[in-house]
């Protein structure tokens, strides 16, 4: 079975410029997530989608980050304009939904972006 | 407001040491969940373990055991006879449970840069 999938696994831009990540979580993962990690920091969540739908987008920035996930399948979170401080590794999860609460997080590889 | 605390920023050990790194985690809740990850140099996180608050029962699993004492909100894992592939950056993480038994997003510690020479 294939894990979690992050697409491209480096982006550098330019400050004001615009950057979209991509995540394909494990087939069949109603959970997926967004977290993000700058340098020397903590891993920080960002947002939790249940399918399609936004559960919790309580970790996100401010307004200059986007995430979707259409049909409830694979997920994109944009970045416009990027600032310098954007830089980081940027971590997507899957996880199922079922019994027993909380299930463990399957993470992907990460998108390290750095904006110049 | 959730937080886990990772004291120990880096350990270094010599191999076929044991080495036990700390967790102290601060939650209001009574129904929470507790993980540890594994980040090895290639930088994928790697899923090591789930613990509820509800078992207190200590973990083996190998030469990985857990350490769960909700006295003192800790959550300390122990490797026996590190070997030197143990080498990773190692995080401690929380959620709370959702009302209706859904998920969450993981609080996580800072992590600590295990280094095992040979």
């Amino acid at each position: 079975e294939a894990g979690v999938t992050q697409f491209p696994s480096h982006s550098v831009i330019e400050k004001g410029q615009t950057v979209t990540l991509r995540c394909d979580p494990i087939s069949g993962h109603d959970n997926l997530y967004w977290y993000r990690r700058v340098m020397g920091k903590e891993i920080k969540f960002l947002l939790h989608f249940v399918k399609e739908s936004k559960q919790d987008e309580s970790g996100m920035p401010n307004n200059r980050f986007l995430a979707e996930r259409t049909g409830g399948t694979y997920s994109t979170l944009k970045v416009q304009p990027a600032e310098l401080e954007d830089s980081g590794v940027y971590f997507c999860a899957s996880s199922p939904i079922g019994l027993g609460g909380q299930r463990e997080q399957f993470f992907g590889p990460g998108t390290r972006l750095t904006v110049l | 407001a959730q937080k886990v605390t990772q004291a120990q920023t880096e350990i270094s050990v010599v191999e076929k040491e044991d080495v036990t790194l700390d967790c102290v985690y601060e939650t209001r809740d009574t129904t929470y969940y507790l993980f540890w990850y594994k980040q090895p140099p290639s930088g994928e996180l790697v899923f090591l373990i789930r613990r509820n608050s509800f078992d207190e029962q200590n973990e083996i699993s190998g030469r990985y055991s857990w350490n769960f004492q909700k006295s003192t909100s800790s959550f300390n894992f122990t490797i026996t006879a590190s070997q030197v592939v143990d080498s990773a950056v190692y995080f401690c993480a929380l959620s709370e449970a959702r009302s209706g038994g859904g998920a969450d997003g993981l609080t996580f510690g800072k992590g600590t840069h295990l280094i095992i020479q040979p």
